[in-house]
């Protein structure tokens, strides 16, 4: 099945650093990228959707200057979580599906664990 | 706007007992439902989908579901259960028009106990 990878699977880091989480579809290409966050035990809520080569849109509420999105190719996705502070401590999760393929479903990353001192 | 409800947040089950998980959903516009699976500290497995077809769909590791357009529901089924299948359990349904963007109930934890 279709894999995607996403690093690192957890970072622990102090406020006010700058942290980047890669999402890569490994076996297809990825013409949209779906990031979500997830509060303990919580369900998923969708941040933003990139698709290859053009801007993300963004959900009610998520601050585009905080969660930078970057899908410049078709494998790769990053989110840059800016000037982290404590409160942006999450699992933040990427799935990957590819548009021109049909109704396919996202296939999900492992997730990152963050954590901001 | 679509919503998901999950009416039970954790299932206690005993080894090779049935169980059943419970997904309602409220939608304006038809919706494609998906069940997804969630081990501790990982990301989503897809379970089953429903996209069109037949309403009685099967998935990997023995799990079932039945779409009923009349009931809004798409209850998740596993006739014996293993140790294994202890994890969370996320129901999501993504309306036909808005390709890709799901929403996701608020979990079922299935816990299975010998």
């Amino acid at each position: 099945g279709a894999v995607v990878s996403q690093h690192p699977s957890r970072v622990i880091c102090k406020s006010g650093t700058s942290v980047k989480i890669e999402c890569r579809s490994l076996d297809f290409q990825a013409t949209t990228m779906f990031w979500y966050r997830q509060f303990p035990k919580q369900s998923l809520m969708l941040m933003a959707t990139s698709n290859e080569g053009s801007k993300a849109t963004y959900e009610q509420g998520v601050e585009k200057d905080k969660f930078l999105i970057n899908h410049a190719s078709l494998t790769l996705s990053t989110l840059t979580v800016t000037s982290a502070h404590p409160e942006d401590s999450s699992f933040y999760i990427c799935s990957a599906s590819n548009r021109v393929r049909g109704n396919q479903p996202q296939h999900f990353g492992d997730g990152t664990r963050l954590s901001i001192l | 706007a679509q919503s998901v409800t999950q009416l039970d947040s954790q299932v206690p089950v005993f080894e090779e007992a049935p169980v059943e998980l419970r997904c309602n959903y409220s939608s304006s516009v038809s919706v494609y439902l998906f069940w997804y699976v969630q081990y501790p500290n990982q990301g989503l497995q897809l379970l089953l989908k429903y996209l069109s077809g037949s309403t009685l769909v099967k998935g990997i590791n023995g799990f079932e579901a039945e779409f009923n357009k009349s009931q809004t529901s798409f209850h998740l089924r596993k006739p014996s259960v293993h140790i294994s299948d202890t994890a969370e359990y996320f129901c999501a349904v993504s309306e036909t028009d808005s390709w890709g963007k799901l929403q996701f109930g608020a979990g079922t934890q299935v816990v299975v106990t010998p």
